[in-house]
């Protein structure tokens, strides 16, 4: 089956520093990747769409200086947390479509646990 | 926004007892999915549904499409320790993207 590889699994920063968070389709293009997150013990929530060869599409309430993405290829987002302070501190996971169609799979990658000093 | 909203928040049964989630889009939806997400873990894909009522199962579990495409529920039948987790659904809109649930989190007492 289709899978999304996520990196890190988990970090620790120092409030101020950039963390980079990398989510790749190991055997599938994915032209659209979606990247979330996730406070203990409550739901995934989307934080923007993360289109291949364009902009990302950030939902409302999330700083798109702050989360910066970028998704250069067919099989590669990445999430940047700039100066991160601690209330950045969560689970963040990406996904992807295998494909466009209605009965297409989404495949999540394994997440990044930030944890921001 | 589009908004979905799952209830109950969290449920605790006795192991054999039965457990259902409902789900509730605020718009209609072109299919749901549902999820499961095991302590510490990730979550997986259970199944999608697409149509207007329709129904499918899994073993143990059934799960629902309301008729207006609106709701949704997850019904496991006899609950086992196995299943423990926090299983959310998801709804699509028009576009790609996938809002979910807020899960709820069941707990499987022996």
């Amino acid at each position: 089956g289709a899978v999304v590889s996520q990196h890190p699994s988990w970090v620790i920063c120092k409030s101020g520093t950039s963390v980079k968070i990398e989510c790749r389709s190991l055997d599938f293009q994915a032209t659209t990747m979606f990247w979330y997150r996730q406070f203990p013990k409550q739901s995934l929530m989307l934080m923007a769409t993360s289109n291949e060869g364009s902009k990302a599409t950030y939902e409302q309430g999330v700083e798109k200086d702050k989360f910066l993405i970028n998704h250069a290829s067919l099989t590669l987002s990445t999430l940047t947390v700039t100066s991160a302070h601690p209330e950045d501190s969560s689970f963040y996971i990406c996904s992807a479509y295998t494909g466009f169609a209605t009965n297409e799979k989404l495949f999540f990658g394994s997440g990044t646990q930030l944890s921001v000093l | 926004g589009q908004q979905v909203m799952q209830i109950p928040q969290y449920q605790h049964v006795q192991e054999g007892e039965d457990f259902t989630t409902y789900c509730n889009s605020s718009t209609t939806l072109s299919n749901i999915q549902w999820y499961k997400q095991r302590p510490g873990g990730h979550p997986v894909f259970l199944i999608q549904l697409v149509k207007s009522g329709e129904v499918k199962k899994q073993k143990r579990l059934t799960f629902q499409f309301g008729e207006a495409k609106k709701n949704s529920s997850l019904h496991i039948t006899a609950t086992q320790t196995t299943d423990v987790g926090t299983y959310f659904c998801a709804g699509q809109g028009g576009a790609n993207n996938l809002f979910f649930g807020t899960g709820t989190r069941l707990t499987v007492i022996p």
